[in-house]
């Protein structure tokens, strides 16, 4: 148990569904983060949230929609995705600042599937 | 840029042999580095970690890395591996560019043999 818990775990959705990813962290940590885990490629960043504010954007497509309502939950809305987008998608908190910059934690992920 | 290399994709070891896990980074000036362990299905557990001062850092679950800033490596090694080992591990480094960017290698894979 690492304090970051994603719900739902599992999602399957099809290319015209909308759904959403919820993160939430338990360590009073002021930065968000949500990651892209395909098979055979490297950990993708996608969004990046300190106190709130987003930080950063990898060029990620607009049918990806963060939302960061307070410095604990993180959500991640769905829409008109195509199959490429099945992976493993990884929510992730640091204290941002010293002494300890950088050290993420990470939540299980939710495996999502797109038919 | 930044940039991680993990030059295996998969290493297999007997149970009880010692293991060793390469990790090559880039980076101007004294980098944050990471080591994660990944198990099927699970998000990443943060192994190990160097920010300064001793090179030899120990970790979690018995694990240790070595900061050699002449190879620019940061290679993880355990004395005796146990079949709960067998995962995939990721090295990561960070510094510069946007405040909390981790930059991850591509992993390897550890399989144990009984």
């Amino acid at each position: 148990e690492t304090g970051v818990t994603q719900t739902p775990r599992h999602l399957v959705m099809g290319m015209t569904n909308k759904k959403s990813l919820k993160c939430e962290q338990h360590l009073g940590h002021n930065a968000m983060y949500w990651y892209k885990q395909s098979a055979k490629k490297p950990l993708e960043l996608m969004f990046v949230y300190n106190f709130k504010e987003q930080t950063e954007n990898n060029s990620v497509p607009s049918r990806f929609s963060p939302e960061c309502p307070n410095s604990s939950h993180l959500f991640l809305h769905l829409h008109t995705l195509q199959p490429e987008d099945s992976a493993l998608y990884l929510c992730a908190s640091s204290q941002e600042g010293l002494p300890r910059p950088y050290e993420q934690y990470f939540g299980p992920g939710t495996r999502l599937t797109v038919t | 840029a930044q940039s991680v290399t993990q030059p295996d994709i998969h290493i297999t070891v007997s149970e009880g042999a010692s293991l060793e896990l390469r990790c090559n980074y880039s980076y101007g000036a004294t980098p944050y580095l990471f080591w994660y362990v990944q198990s099927p299905g699970q998000g990443l557990q943060l192994l190990l970690k160097y920010f300064s001062g001793d090179t030899l850092v120990q970790g979690i679950k018995g694990f240790e890395a070595e900061f050699k800033r002449s190879q620019s490596s940061f290679n993880l090694r355990k004395p005796s591996v146990h079949w709960s080992d067998a995962a995939e591990y990721f090295c990561a480094v960070a510094g510069g560019g946007s405040q909390g960017n981790l930059i991850f290698g591509k992993g390897t894979k550890l399989s144990v043999k009984p």
